[in-house]
């Protein structure tokens, strides 16, 4: 089975700090995703990555940047955290191999909290 | 611009059957996913239909019409596990790029 793992699953950080959320998946996939998700407005992309050291804006990027130094890990990094970047990060990865690049497998979240 | 839209609540009985709608207005369409996501939970994926038709997976259907820019997923003889959120999403690119719905809550009573 794949498995998408997210370091932290709640996340508490003040106003200004910098936030790194980082995402590890153990299937070799080509392809990962950061969403974020918020009441009402399903999941939002905010950056992708074709492979590593590769990236691309989302339809939100304002206020993140990305980090693909290795094919397993992904990080969003929150450069100055604000109070509306409150939200749930969902992490995913897929692959372009065997036909289904349709099918995205989500990491468990992280609920970070900006105060 | 780019749009999905599907109910953001539907209530069904145990045992009957739904049917949740989605249409879309997107740039590029490769083909559109369905995924369901419990309470606190990832979403998971459910289905995927890239040409016009009916893709059957056990209890659950999905159904696509491209020149209505519109499908839709059944779910049949509903359990209480069913209950959950159910996240259309369209595939823009071969890339895997997605865009998704805001979803639907699907409450199911006794």
């Amino acid at each position: 089975d794949v498995k998408v793992t997210q370091s932290s699953r709640y996340l508490v950080k003040r106003t200004g700090e910098k936030v790194f959320l980082e995402c590890v998946q153990d299937m070799d996939h080509e392809n990962m995703f950061w969403y974020r998700q918020d009441p009402g407005l399903g999941l939002r992309l905010i950056y992708f990555s074709y492979d590593v050291k590769m990236k691309e804006k989302g339809d939100i990027p304002e206020g993140y940047s990305v980090s693909r130094e290795k094919k397993e890990r992904f990080s969003l990094i929150l450069e100055s955290a604000s109070t509306n970047q409150t939200s749930m990060y969902l992490c995913a990865s897929t692959s372009p191999r065997g036909g289904r690049s349709y099918e995205q497998y989500f990491g468990p979240g992280t609920r970070l909290t900006v105060t | 611009g780019q749009s999905l839209e599907q109910p953001s609540e539907v209530t069904a009985v145990e045992g009957a059957i739904v049917q949740i709608n989605c249409t879309y207005q997107t740039s590029g369409f490769y083909g559109l996913s369905w995924y369901q996501q419990h309470d606190g939970g990832a979403p998971t994926f459910l289905s995927y239909n890239a040409l016009d038709g009916l893709e059957e997976t056990g209890r659950f259907s999905s159904f696509l019409s491209r020149s209505d820019s519109y499908g839709y997923l059944l779910l049949q003889e509903l359990q209480m596990k069913d209950s959950a959120s159910y996240f259309c999403a369209v595939r823009r690119s071969s890339a895997s790029k997605i865009i998704f719905g805001s979803g639907t809550r699907l409450s199911i009573r006794p």
